[in-house]
């Protein structure tokens, strides 16, 4: 079965970029989603299809996906932007990695 | 505004059954695939099972197939999961989340909130 690599955590300081990867064989080949989940709250869709913003969703956050890395971008980095971050593929079942904490120092 | 509202979990014992489900609003149902995601309690999430918006396509992950059967009433603007055999193992909140396709291979917008199944004895 296919399988997604995140890092268990990234740590980053207000104002600076966070990097978020996800690992998988050729994932270059496949559409990648990205979900933000804060404490005690549902998922919520950041980015789709590599690279797309849900309205609603700051420009702040952006994707990218090439080989086998997929990474989500988040630019000018906010406290309310602290929470855990999944990808997410389809590979004849859906997929997520295991998910990274992001802690905004 | 669309909503997914999950009911039926709770406590129940090794090997005895439940069944979950999601009532959607603010969307035409049978336009789209319907998913159910699980998340143990402090761990990460997992797709369960997947279903088309004609019930044509179905699919489960591994550790539930066998066990576990999605359907969805297009009458009704419901989703199911019918769990049997429940193991201490599928102890998590579990989410309904719409597909953005009808296929049911695309990615998951919006979610509801989840409802907890703790299977114990």
């Amino acid at each position: 079965s296919y399988v997604l690599t995140q890092p268990p955590s990234v740590s980053v300081a207000p104002g600076q970029t966070a990097r978020i990867t996800c690992g998988g064989n050729n994932i270059g080949s496949k559409s990648v989603h990205w979900y933000q989940q804060k404490p005690g709250q549902a998922p919520v869709l950041v980015v789709y299809d590599d690279s797309d913003r849900p309205s609603g969703i700051p420009e702040r956050f952006s994707g990218s996906n090439s080989g086998n890395t997929a990474t989500l971008t988040i630019s000018r980095v906010e406290a309310g932007d602290e929470a855990d971050y999944y990808c997410q593929v389809w590979d004849s079942r859906g997929v997520f990695g295991g998910g990274t904490k992001l802690t905004v120092l | 505004e669309v909503q997914l509202v999950e009911s039926g979990g709770g406590l129940v014992q090794p090997g005895r059954s439940l069944r979950l489900s999601c009532a959607a609003s603010g969307f035409t149902f049978d336009d789209y695939a319907m998913h159910w995601v699980r998340q143990a309690p402090g761990k990460g999430l997992e797709w369960v099972s997947g279903i088309s918006w004609n019930s044509g396509s179905i699919g489960y992950a591994d550790s539930v197939k066998g066990r576990f059967t999605i359907s969805r009433d297009n009458a009704k603007n419901s989703l199911y999961l019918q769990m049997n055999s429940l193991r201490a193992e599928d102890t998590a909140l579990y989410y309904c989340a719409k597909d953005v396709g009808a296929a049911g291979t695309e990615w998951f917008d919006p979610w509801g909130q989840g409802t907890l199944v703790t299977v114990s004895s």
